[in-house]
């Protein structure tokens, strides 16, 4: 089975800070992606990336960028956190393109606090 | 960009009674799926359903892409199936972009 882990599950930060979010899988997959779910919004694509040191914005990309050095790694970055970006952050990877079924699996996802 | 509207936004059932929530998408897609949110946070895909009809034990699923919306049944609900069922969608040329309704609160109560 694809495994997708987050390196943490819960996180305070402060105002102001860079913050690192990490995503692993372990499937060889090309593409990885960030999200973040909010109450009555749900889940809402950040950025998104097909290949090594490709990268890709989604639908809300401000305040965020992110950086893929391996396949297999792919990091959400906050430069300067603040309190409207406490959220539920989920990292997905799945298979490019083709075939019947794209297959996307999540993580256990990372509820960051920003305080 | 793509709407995608789930209904209802919440619904508590009874065990052991059925249900279906729907999902309406505003272009055409080459993609659906179906997720379960389960309450610890965990997204699990339910069904790859593009178009057509398909069944897994006691949940099947519905796509008429040509009207675009999209149907989940579940039948002999349990309160394991409580969570957020979300439909998620990529654009018609849209790559592997998955585009997610707001989803559906389902709470089952004994």
């Amino acid at each position: 089975d694809v495994k997708v882990t987050q390196s943490s599950r819960y996180l305070v930060k402060r105002t102001g800070e860079k913050v690192f979010l990490e995503c692993v899988q372990d499937m060889d997959h090309e593409n990885m992606f960030w999200y973040r779910q909010d109450p009555g919004l749900g889940l809402r694509l950040i950025y998104f990336s097909y290949d090594v040191k490709m990268k890709e914005k989604g639908d809300i990309p401000e305040g965020y960028s992110v950086s893929r050095e391996k396949k297999e790694r792919f990091s959400l970055i906050l430069e300067s956190a603040s309190t409207n970006q406490t959220s539920m952050y989920l990292c997905a990877s799945s298979l490019y393109g083709g075939g019947s079924n794209y297959g996307y699996t999540f993580g256990s996802g990372t509820r960051l606090t920003v305080v | 960009g793509i709407q995608v509207e789930q209904s209802p936004p919440d619904l508590i059932l009874q065990e052991g009674a059925n249900s279906t929530l729907r999902c309406n998408f505003s272009d055409s897609v080459n993609n659906l799926q179906w997720f379960h949110q389960n309450p610890w946070g965990q997204l699990i895909n339910l069904f790859y359903i593009p178009s057509g009809t398909k069944q897994n034990g006691r949940l099947s699923a519905t796509t008429v892409a040509t009207e675009r919306y999209s149907l989940l049944y579940i039948s002999s609900s349990q309160t394991t199936d409580s969570g957020v069922y979300f439909c998620a969608v990529v654009l018609t040329g849209g790559g592997n972009k998955l585009t997610f309704g707001t989803g559906t609160q389902l709470k089952v109560e004994l």
